[in-house]
């Protein structure tokens, strides 16, 4: 069965430093690999995908994430945080085997300090 | 313009009253879902239909039910039997392979 586990609740980095949210899956299949933001009250926002083709995948807001098959990672990286970075930030994963349901991670928050 | 839309943003529930939660989209996608969240406990799915007239329990469906009648609308009720139903309520639409699209939530108070 698949399963997503994002490391950390929580992560606090200073405004201008570099943001990495780890994420790592579990699939016995290709998988689509997913990454959305939630700011406070609201719902959730794709920021990226990956589902075939280039593993280095860019996203809005300056995100990127690389899919590392050989680690069974979808690390989310972005080179210079900014105050209105902090939100959450949830990974997902589907594939065949899910019908292409999303299976989600915990989230992790993502904390910006000055 | 496309979109999933949820009403209302905040709802108050009596003890012991029904309530139904709205989802309409206009993005055509087939698949619908409805998830609750609560604080540091991430996404659970309540429920979710793949096709009109058809729908599925997720893992939390105790004391919710839902229909899907038309393709647009997939409307949540908590009911009276769900006995802690204070939570913010994503409703999300879906494409095979292309992730999903969510609405903006609707909060649920229990006064």
């Amino acid at each position: 069965a698949q399963s997503v586990t994002q490391l950390g609740s929580h992560v606090s980095v200073s405004e201008g430093a570099l943001v990495l949210l780890r994420c790592n899956y579990s699939s016995s299949v290709p998988p689509y690999l997913f990454w959305y933001v939630q700011y406070p009250n609201q719902g959730l926002q794709l920021l990226l995908k990956y589902t075939t083709g280039a593993t280095l995948v860019k996203g809005i807001n300056g995100f990127e994430a690389e899919f590392k098959k050989s680690e069974t990672s979808f690390h989310l990286t972005k080179p210079s945080a900014h105050m209105s970075d902090a939100a959450e930030y949830f990974c997902a994963v589907s594939d065949m085997d899910s019908n292409y349901q999303l299976i989600w991670g915990a989230g992790t928050k993502l904390i910006i300090k000055p | 313009d496309g979109g999933i839309t949820q009403s209302p943003k905040y709802l108050f529930r009596k003890e012991g009253q029904n309530v139904t939660l709205s989802c309409e989209q206009n993005l055509n996608h087939d698949a619908m879902y409805w998830y609750r969240q609560d604080p540091g406990q991430g996404l659970r799915l309540i429920y979710y239909s793949q096709i009109v007239n058809d729908f599925q329990k997720g893992d939390i469906a105790e004391g919710y039910s839902v229909s899907r009648e038309k393709k647009e609308s997939f409307p949540l009720t908590v009911t009276s039997a769900q006995k802690n139903p204070t939570a913010f309520y994503l409703c999300a639409t879906g494409r095979w392979g292309f992730g999903y699209t969510f609405g903006s939530g609707t909060r649920l108070t229990v006064v």
